[in-house]
């Protein structure tokens, strides 16, 4: 597609139950970020992918969280017992170098609104 | 890691108006993106702008990588400008997008 897509838009989930958020990245690119933005706060970064390899997961708030992109173009953003504070907008973003956002612009998707209930 | 500042938090104007935002980084940066997220959340990229000038019909941005600021101005403002705009840069030998804490804009009518 031309460009990032993430699904669904919206998920509804009761407290203590799993979700597992899916990430299409633009064809080709090499690099995928996930970040996590709170209501009114700017996006945070959670981990990062250069192809298949998860470089930086330091931002992972808790083992609950766990990512993985097996083939190197999709991406599952997975959280197991989602609690309250959970709740926010997952944002995957992808750029077409190694590298990151060192130097080339990321691109976003428009989010997963997570509501934890 | 990299420190992201922008200002003002909150801006209202007049449509028609013209704006100035600031972004101040706490060192050098390979990468500087300005982002306006509208109120359906989508974040829009507005500018890629390491360093130097680009114009973008109503919207231009300047980044002055040696004294560590970019700006972004949004001329003869309208109703669709509203919304939060994030200033995001990565620092030397960085790989993240590190997010400032956004301007939030209102035009009204």
């Amino acid at each position: 597609g031309a460009g990032v897509s993430q699904s669904p838009r919206y998920k509804v989930a009761k407290r203590g139950q799993d979700v597992a958020l899916r990430c299409d990245p633009i064809s080709g690119h090499v690099s995928l970020f996930w970040y996590q933005q709170a209501l009114g706060q700017g996006p945070e970064f959670l981990t990062y992918f250069q192809n298949e390899a998860q470089l930086d997961k330091s931002g992972l708030p808790s083992d609950r969280f766990f990512a993985e992109r097996p083939e190197g173009s999709v991406s599952t953003l997975k959280i197991q017992r989602t609690q309250q504070e959970d709740s926010a907008v997952y944002l995957c973003a992808s750029s077409p170098r190694t590298g990151g956002a060192y130097n080339s612009p990321l691109h976003f998707g428009n989010g997963t609104r997570l509501t934890v209930t | 890691g990299i420190q992201v500042e922008q200002s003002p938090p909150d801006l209202i104007l007049q449509e028609g108006a013209n704006s100035t935002l600031r972004c101040n980084f706490s060192d050098s940066v390979n990468n500087l993106q300005w982002f306006h997220q509208n109120p359906w959340g989508q974040l829009i990229n507005l500018f890629y702008i390491p360093s130097g000038t680009k114009q973008n019909g109503r919207l231009s941005a300047t980044t002055v990588a040696t004294e560590r600021y970019s700006l972004l101005y949004i001329s003869s403002s309208q109703t669709t400008d509203s919304g939060v705009y994030f200033c995001a840069a990565t620092g030397a030998g960085s790989y993240q997008l590190t997010f400032g804490k956004g301007t939030k804009l209102s035009v009204i009518p």
